[in-house]
């Protein structure tokens, strides 16, 4: 059963760079079945789509985060990472890691999330 | 600001049936059968519970459905149960530029 776990620093200064890393298990990240992406909750607040990746690093964002995202693939660890630049309290999340259906254009397997404060 | 609107709160007695809109546009909603639904219980993971405007996954209650019309997505719950208190959260495919957009999200109460 496909698992996906989420691992960062949980605190990042203010205009300094997000790192996350998602390691995926239970499957293989090339597989074709598969875009790999990530999706952030302020607290309090709705989901909100980041952008995703395919096992080929191609990748897709969300046009209001594209010019500070990269998310790439590691197929040798099966990791893909979330690269966010200048980030600003605004940014304070709770980051998501998911699989996107490509048949279906779901997000059926979410990681449990991992907590990003940006705080001097 | 999300992109799709859903109401912020629906409640509803046991065994009751409750329904949450989710409001979009020419853009996404009503122009791709696209739509998916999440549950999402306090300080868990959201879940896939419908994808596809009415598809379920395999292992989801049949007490879930969904339906569209025009561009408003619906999620129905049937005989509702203490266990379906949770936020209920929208998604819909936007094209190639926009991809995927979320709605904010309802907060269903099981009274």
């Amino acid at each position: 059963q496909l698992q996906l776990q989420e691992s960062g620093p949980g605190l990042v200064k203010p205009s300094e760079t997000l790192s996350l890393t998602c390691t995926v298990s239970g499957g293989s990240i090339s597989t074709t079945t598969y875009y790999w992406g990530w999706i952030r909750q302020p607290p309090g607040q709705g989901l909100e789509w980041i952008g995703c990746v395919f096992h080929t690093g191609s990748a897709f964002y969300n046009p209001s985060l594209k010019s500070r995202v990269t998310i790439s693939v590691d197929t040798s660890r099966n990791q893909f990472s979330l690269r966010l630049t200048s980030v600003t309290a605004a940014d304070t999340s709770l980051y998501y890691c998911v699989s996107l259906w490509r048949a279906t254009d779901a997000f059926d397997v979410w990681g449990q999330g991992t907590i990003l404060t940006v705080s001097s | 600001q999300s992109a799709l609107t859903q109401p912020a709160s629906v409640s509803g007695s046991p065994g009751q049936s409750i329904t949450i809109s989710c409001t979009g546009s020419s853009s996404d909603v009503g122009n791709y059968n696209l739509v998916s639904w999440y549950q999402q219980h306090p300080g868990k993971a959201p879940k896939l519970i419908l994808y596809e405007d009415t598809k379920r996954p395999s292992g989801v209650s049949d007490r879930f459905s969904g339906s569209k019309s025009g561009n408003t997505a619906s999620l129905t719950i049937s005989g509702l149960q203490p266990e379906d208190e949770a936020d209920y959260s929208c998604c819909s495919y936007a094209g190639t530029t926009v991809h995927y957009v979320f709605g904010p999200g309802t907060k269903v109460t099981v009274l």
